[in-house]
């Protein structure tokens, strides 16, 4: 079965760099969702969309911006990188009205030097 | 606000023996669902099993069973006869409202699991 695709799996940037990391949610899955997970951190929800529409919005830098496609592939843009931006970054899509679980991808590991 | 708690940041099992995961959460809506997730050391996140709050049931998949009791506000993940294969860290998450309106998950800190031969 179709999973989550997320590229590049791995990315290195310099300090004050762009970043452009890229979900191809299951196909018919209506609702991407971003989350961010620091080295020995929990995810964090950064942002989420539902039919190319932001739906929801968690603690997403001002230097990052996100949206959906009408192919339904999102994109997460960092600019200016810092050091503290290094992290694993996970897309995830789900069906907004049935089933109940979200199919995570393998998440992109970003390192800023 | 909805949170999730998990307090053991490590646990050790011997192999082929259970072990307990304990999760807390606090919630204000009614309507909600639970989930374990597994991430091994490769980093992906590995969905493995669900309880919707109004479940009257304990979810089971496999290995893995969620005991669940509401009025404590706790859903302890159980894994039977753990292999080698299981060490990873365990991620349990909350969702309020029992489908993907407003999806978002609210991940715990995570417990490391380590199974020894």
């Amino acid at each position: 079965a179709a999973g989550v695709i997320q590229s590049p799996r791995h990315l290195i940037k310099e300090k004050r760099e762009t970043a452009t990391l890229k979900c191809y949610p299951i196909p018919r899955h209506d609702t991407v969702y971003w989350y961010q997970q620091g080295p020995g951190q929990d995810p964090q929800f950064l942002i989420s969309f539902y039919e190319k529409m932001q739906s929801d919005k968690g603690s997403i830098p001002d230097r990052f911006s996100a949206q959906q496609f009408s192919d339904y592939h999102s994109e997460l843009n960092m600019s200016s990188l810092e050091l503290g931006d290094s992290a694993l970054y996970f897309c995830a899509s789900s069906l907004q009205n049935l089933g109940t679980e979200a199919f995570f991808g393998q998440g992109t590991r970003l390192t800023v030097v | 606000a909805q949170k999730i708690t998990q307090t053991q940041p490590g646990m050790f099992v011997q192999e082929k023996e259970a072990v307990t995961l304990d999760c807390t959460y606090d919630t204000s809506d009614p309507s909600y669902g639970l989930f374990w997730y597994k991430q091994p050391s490769s980093g992906e996140m590995i969905f493995l099993i669900y309880q919707g709050s109004y479940d009257q049931q304990n979810a089971t998949e496999g290995r893995y069973s969620l005991n669940f009791q509401k009025a404590r506000k706790s859903a302890n993940l159980v894994i039977s006869a753990s292999q080698l294969g299981d060490s990873a860290m365990y991620f349990c998450a909350m969702r309020e409202g029992l489908y993907n309106q407003g999806g978002k998950l609210i991940f715990g800190q995570g417990t490391e699991l380590s199974v020894k031969p």
